[in-house]
C-alpha cells in the first residue's frame, strides 16, 4: 500500500526566511508526487508535481520541491516566505500504474509571521 | 469561471435524513472523484469515476451512492445520515485517470449531522 508521511503538524517561519515542508513517501515502483495547498474554507489548489526528469521541480507562487529517490522524499521549499503563504500544505503520491489513487499526507500547517 | 463547483457549500441536517451533494466540472475532464476530509484535515478518496463509470470505490459504506449522469457531473447521495458522516466533502476532476495528471478540486461541502 502507498503512503505519505508529513512529520510536522506545523512549521513556523518568519517572513523573508526560507521555508521547508517535509514529505516522505512509500509506493511500489516509481512515484508520481504532488503538492497541494489549502487556504481556510477553500478547496485544494495544485502547486507542483514530479513525474520524471529533473529532481528539482518548480511550481506556482515561487514554490519548488526536490525529489530524492534514495531518501524517498519530496520536500517543499521556498527561498523567501510571505505571510500570504500561511496555509495547510498536503503532499500526495500516486503509483505509476493504471487507475491508482492519490494518497495524501495528513497535512502541515505553515505559519509565516510578519 | 469556476472549474469544479459543488453545491451546497454548507449542509446541516439531522441524523437519519437523506441528502445529496452536487458537483460539476467545466474543464472537459474525463475523470471525477469524491474525497472526504475529516475533522483532523485528513483526506481520503471515496470514489472515482471515468466517463460515467465507477473505477474506484474505497470501502465506503453503501449508504453513500455516487451518480454520474454525464462525465461533467458526479453527485453524491447519502442515505440515513450518521453523526460520523460530518466532514468536508470535496469533489475533484482530472484530465485522465492516469497517475501523472493532477486533480482540480472544488471548494468543498461542509456537512454537519446533528
Amino acid at each position: 500500500a502507498q503512503s505519505v508521511a508529513q512529520p510536522e503538524d506545523q512549521v513556523n517561519v518568519a517572513e523573508g526566511n526560507p521555508l521547508t515542508v517535509k514529505c516522505t513517501y512509500s509506493v511500489s515502483g516509481n512515484p508520481y508526487l504532488f503538492w497541494y495547498v489549502q487556504y481556510p474554507n477553500r478547496g485544494l489548489q495544485f502547486l507542483l508535481k514530479y513525474i520524471t526528469g529533473d529532481n528539482l521541480v518548480k511550481g506556482s507562487y515561487g514554490f519548488e520541491a526536490e525529489f530524492n529517490k534514495s531518501q524517498t522524499s519530496f520536500h517543499l521549499k521556498k527561498p523567501s516566505a510571505l505571510v500570504s503563504d500561511s496555509a495547510l500544505y498536503f503532499c500526495a503520491v500516486r503509483a505509476n500504474s493504471g487507475y491508482s489513487t492519490l494518497t495524501f499526507g495528513k497535512g502541515t500547517m505553515l505559519l509565516v509571521s510578519p | 469561471d469556476t472549474a469544479v463547483s459543488q453545491t451546497p457549500k454548507y449542509l446541516v441536517t439531522q441524523m437519519g435524513n437523506d441528502k445529496s451533494i452536487k458537483c460539476e466540472q467545466n474543464l472537459g475532464h474525463d475523470t471525477m472523484y469524491w474525497y472526504k476530509q475529516d475533522s483532523k484535515k485528513f483526506l481520503k478518496i471515496m470514489f472515482s469515476y471515468n466517463n460515467k463509470e465507477l473505477i474506484i470505490n474505497e470501502t465506503v459504506p453503501n449508504r453513500f451512492s455516487p451518480k454520474s449522469p454525464d462525465k461533467a457531473h458526479l453527485n453524491l447521495h447519502i442515505n440515513s445520515l450518521e453523526l460520523g458522516d460530518s466532514a468536508v466533502y470535496f469533489c475533484a476532476s482530472s484530465q485522465l485517470p492516469r497517475a501523472n495528471t493532477e486533480a482540480f478540486f472544488g471548494q468543498g461541502t461542509r456537512l454537519t449531522v446533528v
